[in-house]
C-alpha cells in the first residue's frame, strides 16, 4: 500500500527557475494538502484541496500554485524560484477535512541557489 | 489566533528513563489534537488523535493525555528506537486547518 508518494525526493534549483513537485495518493482521499517545513519551525500550510477541481490558499501561498484535476494527484508549482523557498515540502491527504488524521508523504527536499 | 507551542525543543534520555513532552495550545473550538512521530528524512507518521479534555490514548510505550490547555505525551521506559521528533497539531473549529507546533526532538541513548 503506497499511501502518499512524492517525487522528486531531492532537487537543486537556480534562482528564477521553475519546477513542479509531484504528489499522488492511492487511498481515494478527498482532501489533499501541501506543507513546507523549515528548521525549528512547525509545518506551514501552503495550499489545500477539498476535491478535484477545488483548491484554496493556506497560510503561506505566495510564490506557489496548485491544481487538482484528479482525486489522486495534487502537484505544487514553483514559479521563479527564490532562496526563501529552500525548504522541505510535504504533501498529505485525509479522507475528509474533519478530525480524520492526515497521512504524509516522505517529502521533497528543495534547495534554491 | 490559533497557536501551538511544544516543549522542550530537545530531550535526551537514557534507555528506560521515563519522561513527558508538552504541547500547549490556544485554539477556538478544538476539534482534535494530533500527535505525530517524524523520523529523519521521513514524513510525519500519525500516532494519536484526542478530542476532549480528560481523554487518554496509549500505544506501546506512549501515552497521550489532554486538558483544556495542553497535551502531554508520556514515554515510559523508552528504547533507542523511540528516538524521533514528535509533532503536536491542533484542528480548530474556526479555520478547519491543522496548526503544528515546532516539535520536540527526542534522543534515547542505550
Amino acid at each position: 500500500n503506497a499511501g502518499v508518494t512524492q517525487t522528486p525526493k531531492f532537487r537543486i534549483l537556480k534562482i528564477g527557475q521553475s519546477m513542479t513537485l509531484q504528489c499522488t495518493q492511492d487511498m481515494n482521499h478527498n482532501y489533499m494538502y501541501w506543507y513546507r517545513q523549515d528548521p525549528g519551525m512547525g509545518l506551514k500550510l501552503i495550499y489545500y484541496s477539498v476535491g478535484a477541481g477545488i483548491t484554496d490558499k493556506g497560510e503561506v501561498p505566495n510564490g506557489y500554485n496548485v491544481s487538482r484535476s484528479t482525486t489522486e494527484d495534487f502537484p505544487l508549482r514553483l514559479e521563479l524560484a527564490a532562496p526563501s523557498q529552500t525548504s522541505v515540502y510535504f504533501c498529505a491527504s485525509s479522507r475528509d477535512g474533519g478530525n480524520q488524521p492526515q497521512h504524509f508523504g516522505d517529502g521533497t527536499r528543495l534547495s534554491i541557489l | 489566533e490559533d497557536q501551538v507551542t511544544q516543549s522542550p525543543e530537545a530531550l535526551r534520555l537514557q534507555e528506560g528513563e521515563s519522561s513527558s513532552l508538552n504541547c500547549s495550545y490556544t485554539v477556538s473550538g478544538l476539534r482534535g489534537l494530533f500527535w505525530y512521530r517524524q523520523d529523519p528524512g521521513k514524513g510525519p507518521e500519525f500516532l494519536f488523535t484526542l478530542y476532549s479534555a480528560g481523554e487518554e490514548k496509549e500505544k506501546e510505550r506512549l501515552k497521550a493525555t489532554l486538558t483544556k490547555k495542553e497535551s502531554f505525551l508520556h514515554i515510559t521506559a523508552p528504547k533507542p528506537e523511540d528516538s524521533a521528533t514528535y509533532l503536536c497539531a491542533v484542528l480548530g473549529g474556526n479555520t478547519g486547518k491543522l496548526i503544528f507546533g515546532q516539535g520536540t526532538t527526542l534522543q534515547v541513548k542505550p
